[in-house]
């Protein structure tokens, strides 16, 4: 079954414990994306990646790091959790553009996190 | 940077009725996608519909529609029929067909509600 896998789903941790969410997709998809959804903001995005070793900012990067060692996965790593990073987590995939490709972002299941 | 706004936070229809969703966004760009995906309770993030900017034709999927006013920039979102599992979260997306394909940019949600 194609699909894109987020772990945890949820998870509660304190200030300042380093946590990664990992993202695996089975679906040979080049690029892939995180975003964050906050109530009444939508999904922000945090970083995408094209391709294999290419990554890039998103809107609310701050706080965020990712890493693309491999095509099928895309972690997002907390160095230092904070409060305000308390939010429910996605990962999506997709084909790469050009024109082709119909553009579709396939998401993950979410992942609830709360700092404290 | 491209912005999506949806104006509409919450709204409301009675089943077998027809609903009609709002978003308006704002880009410099003459390629991109357009989407809407639906999140019921469960978070997951489900395409519903999906619009190339370059085709004039609107797009359909069974009971859902578009109304997409390129020059207008606006991307309406037509539910007809409405039935209790049409109830969600909807999002309006943009995302950009070649160059700098990586971002892409959601609205704020309307919250359905479908009343028996």
């Amino acid at each position: 079954e194609a699909q894109v896998t987020q772990n945890p789903r949820y998870l509660i941790t304190v200030t300042g414990k380093k946590l990664t969410v990992t993202c695996s997709q089975n679906m040979n998809h080049e690029y892939m994306s995180w975003y964050r959804q906050d109530p009444g903001l939508g999904l922000r995005q945090i970083y995408y990646s094209m391709n294999v070793e290419v990554t890039d900012k998103g809107d609310v990067p701050e706080g965020y790091k990712v890493s693309r060692k491999e095509k099928r996965n895309f972690p997002l790593i907390l160095e230092s959790p904070s409060p305000n990073q308390t939010s429910l987590y996605f990962c999506a995939s997709s084909l790469s553009i050009p024109r082709l490709n119909t553009g579709e972002l396939f998401f993950g299941e979410g992942s609830r996190l709360t700092v404290l | 940077a491209q912005t999506v706004t949806q104006s509409q936070p919450e709204m409301s229809v009675q089943e077998a009725e027809t609903v009609t969703l709002s978003c308006t966004y704002d880009t410099s760009e003459s390629d991109y996608y357009l989407f809407w995906y639906k999140q019921p309770p469960s978070r997951q993030m489900i395409l519903v519909i999906r619009q190339e900017a370059y085709k004039q034709q609107n797009a359909t999927e069974n009971r859902f529609s578009v109304n997409f006013q390129k020059a207008a920039k606006s991307f309406s979102l037509k539910i007809s029929d409405s039935q209790l599992g049409d109830a969600a979260m909807y999002f309006c997306a943009y995302r950009r067909y070649n160059t700098n394909a990586g971002k892409s940019t959601f609205g704020d949600g309307t919250t359905l509600t479908v009343k028996p």
